[in-house]
């Protein structure tokens, strides 16, 4: 069975571009979790789905984050403007009932 | 405080021995504990789930809840060189598809 799926995996930008990171879940999996992490603050919540629905984007740092979840199968985070304390490891996970699993990340670096 | 406390290690045992992993958390309302083990460079793994008092084994691996102390373990019997990794406490507030919050990761080396 395919696992959760992110890309891309490496990213490096400039200081101001856009990015946007992408996640496909698990299928049948309603819930879809974006987390972000770096050696300072570890594992932290940006903003979590169910039924493609936003539950709970009280993570997500300022108003140059963006999260959507169009349907069941996908999700983009997206950055704009992008800024060198973006840098860290993006992680998408779902779940059908509480325990995660979790994509293999995407990891951003902004210059 | 933080929601979910864990020592940052590292914590260093022999090859064979017993590694003990200790969490505490603050939300006495949380239900769901699992533990998470994390390589270098890698995602998270799964390795147990927890939801009642007491303890739960698999394989080498035992997850242990106490409730009224906020209080969750896992201990590694055996412990192998391949089990030199982050682990994290994860907890969550309730049943269902809630987010869950986790604490910052104890590193584990086990030395040959």
């Amino acid at each position: 069975d395919a696992g959760v799926i992110q890309s891309p995996r490496h990213e490096v930008t400039e200081m101001g571009q856009e990015v946007t990171l992408r996640c496909k879940p698990i299928s049948g999996h309603n819930s879809l979790f974006w987390y972000r992490q770096t050696m300072m603050r570890g594992l932290e919540l940006l903003i979590y789905f169910n039924n493609n629905v936003p539950i709970d984007d009280s993570g997500m740092p300022e108003d140059r984050f963006s999260a959507k979840m169009p349907n069941a199968s996908f999700s983009t985070l997206k950055i704009q403007p992008s800024e060198p304390r973006d840098s860290a490891v993006y992680f998408c996970a779902s779940t059908p009932t509480g325990e995660l699993f979790f994509g293999e990340g995407s990891r951003l670096t902004v210059l | 405080q933080k929601e979910v406390e864990q020592n940052s290690g590292p914590l260093s045992v022999p090859e064979g021995a017993i590694a003990s992993l200790n969490c505490t958390y603050s939300d006495r309302v949380s239900q769901s504990f699992f533990w998470y083990r994390q390589y270098s460079g890698k995602s998270p793994e799964l390795i147990m789930s927890i939801y009642s008092n007491g303890d739960k084994e698999d394989g080498r691996f035992t997850a242990q809840l106490n409730k009224a102390s906020q209080y969750v373990s896992l201990l590694i019997r055996d412990s192998q060189p391949s089990d030199s990794a982050t682990y994290l406490c994860a907890v969550n507030k309730g049943t269902g598809r809630r987010a869950l919050t986790f604490g910052s990761g104890t590193r584990l080396q086990v030395q040959p």
